[in-house]
């Protein structure tokens, strides 16, 4: 089956700054990536999505890039501010199969 | 334009005692996801059903835990004999009908603690 790692578990910036997460998967067949932010105790909130035939995908300050050959995928997160803090889940998922495989999750915190 | 609704959003049972979690998906979405998370981690998949149908239940345990989404209702995901290690948040998501990989959306969830 599908496993998702991501780095780093948590990550700490200036308001202001950038801030990059990452994602590798192990399935070649998975092919839609989507981005989840979570608030503590609130519902995973889809932000941003790439799919296989798609390298890079641009949302204001959110981004995506995906590397097929190398099986990884990355969110960049620009000019960040406070209210980007939560924690970030990305999820892959295969052709054909039912269910996302999420990673571990990376907690973020945006320093005022 | 409501969304993915569960409910209950708490849930407090004593250990032996049932659970039912409802969750109602997005207007127009027939496919429906059970996911749980314990604190501090992923997801972690359980079930999808269609109406009427159980697709895949390859990460649902095999005793104590069933799913349904009848015709008509919610979608109802029931742990029986609830023990302590059931505690966690469980998440519904719901995505239209289409071929395949369609983004799924998530409820609110149901934060189930066990006494």
């Amino acid at each position: 089956g599908e496993n998702v790692e991501q780095h780093p578990s948590t990550l700490s910036v200036q308001e202001g700054d950038s801030a990059v997460i990452k994602c590798t998967y192990s399935d070649s067949a998975s092919n839609y990536f989507p981005w989840y932010k979570q608030e503590l105790g609130k519902r995973p909130q889809l932000i941003i999505d790439i799919r296989s035939n798609v390298g890079e995908k641009k949302d204001q300050r959110i981004a995506v890039t995906l590397n097929k050959t190398a099986k990884h995928f990355s969110l960049h997160i620009t000019e960040t501010q406070p209210e980007d803090s939560a924690v970030y889940f990305c999820a892959a998922l295969s052709t054909g199969a039912n269910n996302l495989f999420f990673g571990t999750g990376t907690r973020l915190t945006v320093i005022p | 334009n409501a969304g993915v609704m569960q409910n209950p959003r708490h849930l407090v049972r004593r250990r032996g005692q049932e659970a039912r979690l409802r969750c109602s998906p997005m207007k127009g979405h027939s496919h429906v996801y059970w996911y749980r998370q314990l604190p501090e981690e992923g997801l972690k998949f359980m079930v999808y059903l269609q109406k009427e149908n159980i697709i895949d239940e390859s990460g649902m345990p095999k005793e104590r835990f069933s799913a349904e989404f009848p015709k008509e209702g919610p979608s109802i995901l029931r742990i029986q004999q609830v023990v302590r290690g059931d505690s966690a948040a469980y998440f519904c998501a719901s995505s239209p009908p289409s071929q395949s990989n369609q983004p799924q959306h998530f409820g609110d969830g149901t934060r189930l603690s066990i006494l």
